[in-house]
């Protein structure tokens, strides 16, 4: 069964400092996965996705995610965070085999510091 | 047109009437979806259309009830809710019928039920 991980309940960086956020998947075949951030009381936006090829992809507002096949992993970063960074952060995959099914990590919400 | 819109943005009903919530998108995508968001959750599926079709039903109960009148536009009805069915509605769009090209979500409809 797929299913996402995101070890992080909270994360706290100061403004300026870098960031990075954990996702684990598990799923048998290569995954398609994504980053989405949700400001409060908003919708999801879709930050970055990877499907296939080039293993770091970049995304919107700074970010970039590194696709790891060894160790199950999707991870985000950005190199210098602000303010306006602040949100929750979910890791979803999408699974071709389970026709139009997404499944979300728990989320972690990125707090930041001025 | 990037968007999917969602109406109305906030809703209050109490436990015996009928309301709906409208979601729609003009992107030419062909496969669209409901999710519920409860508070520090991260969203779940409850129903996708593909192709106008409902294609996936996560045993959601019958009080909600879903339609899709056309491509572009997807209703959710409401009746006779329960106070636990307060939450963010979040209704998404995908370019093809597997999602693996990532959700465009709208900003969703915040119920509260009374």
């Amino acid at each position: 069964a797929q299913s996402v991980t995101q070890p992080d309940i909270h994360i706290t960086v100061s403004e300026g400092a870098s960031l990075e956020l954990r996702c684990n998947y598990s799923y048998g075949a290569t995954p398609y996965l994504f980053w989405y951030v949700q400001s409060p009381g908003q919708g999801l936006q879709l930050l970055l996705k990877y499907f296939s090829g080039d293993t770091l992809v970049q995304g919107i507002k700074g970010f970039e995610a590194e696709f790891k096949r060894s160790q199950s992993s999707f991870n985000l970063r950005k190199p210098s965070v602000h303010w306006s960074d602040a949100a929750e952060y979910f890791c979803a995959v999408g699974a071709v085999l389970d026709f139009n099914k997404f499944y979300f990590g728990s989320g972690t919400k990125l707090n930041v510091k001025p | 047109d990037t968007e999917v819109t969602q109406t109305p943005k906030h809703l209050v009903m109490g436990m015996t009437n009928k309301k709906s919530l409208k979601c729609e998108q003009h992107m030419g995508h062909r496969a669209m979806y409901w999710y519920k968001q409860k508070a520090k959750k991260p969203p779940e599926l409850m129903f996708v259309y593909s192709y106008e079709k409902l294609s996936i039903n996560e045993s959601v109960p019958s009080r909600f009830s879903p339609e899709c009148p056309n491509s572009s536009l997807l209703n959710l009805h409401l009746h006779a809710l329960q106070p636990e069915d307060s939450a963010l509605y979040l209704c998404a769009s995908s370019q093809e019928g597997t999602g693996s090209y990532g959700y465009t979500f709208g900003s969703g409809t915040r119920l509260t039920v009374v």
